[in-house]
């Protein structure tokens, strides 16, 4: 078992441009989450899946985010235009009813500057 | 989903059991008790959960008070690796329920030598 895997682990980019985050949840995993964390506002939730389809995305914060599940073994979060105030850790996570937790990635450390 | 309130801070010997307390009055019949813990620079990771009944896992145990307002994590003997920011949650169990999880800002626990 791989884990939930996030690429890239570290992102730097220019105010404006356009970032793309990656995840590829554990095989099987019929849930994804996407987690943004800061010092200011800790972990929160910005949309999830079940079974490739968007359930929730009140927590995504602006219309400049958007994440999407093409397949069961891959799910992307793009931030455009990027602004410094997006920098955070964003986490993506992986569930299965039958396993009664949640399991995340590594994340990717975003730096907007 | 149930607030939980947690001490900001906690320390304890390498060795000795380590005690984190956590307060959930507000929790409702269908919600579960769930502990994640996140080791600086890492994704969280689950410890245990619970409804009523007390747990113990490979980790280490879980015991909740019979009213379920307020529940202990108990890590049996602490190792300096268990230094981390120790999560109690309060929320529904089922479907992506697991993965739909309220962090607040958690115990830090540091573990001395």
């Amino acid at each position: 078992d791989a884990g939930v895997i996030q690429s890239p682990r570290h992102e730097v980019t220019e105010m404006g441009q356009e970032v793309t985050l990656r995840c590829k949840p554990i095989s099987g995993h019929n849930s994804l989450f996407w987690y943004r964390q800061t010092m200011m506002r800790g972990l929160e939730l910005l949309i999830y899946f079940n079974n490739n389809v968007p359930i929730d995305d009140s927590g995504m914060p602006e219309d400049r985010f958007s994440a999407k599940m093409p397949n069961a073994s891959f799910s992307t979060l793009k931030i455009q235009p990027s602004e410094p105030r997006d920098s955070a850790v964003y986490f993506c996570a992986s569930s299965l009813p039958s396993r009664s937790r949640a399991f995340f990635g590594q994340g990717t450390r975003l730096t907007v500057v | 989903d149930a607030k939980t309130t947690q001490p900001t801070s906690m320390d304890c010997a390498e060795g000795r059991a380590a005690n984190l307390p956590c307060n959930h009055s507000t929790i409702s019949g269908n919600e579960y008790v769930y502990w994640y813990r996140q080791i600086h620079s890492q994704g969280p990771q689950y410890i245990i959960h619970g409804l009523k009944n007390n747990e113990t896992n490979e980790m280490a145990s879980l015991i909740i008070t019979e009213d379920r307002k307020s529940s202990t994590l108990i890590l049996p003997h602490a190792t300096l690796r268990d230094t981390a920011v120790y999560y109690c949650i309060a929320g529904p169990g089922g479907g992506t329920s697991y993965g739909k999880l309220t962090f607040g800002q958690g115990t830090i626990l540091t573990v001395h030598p």
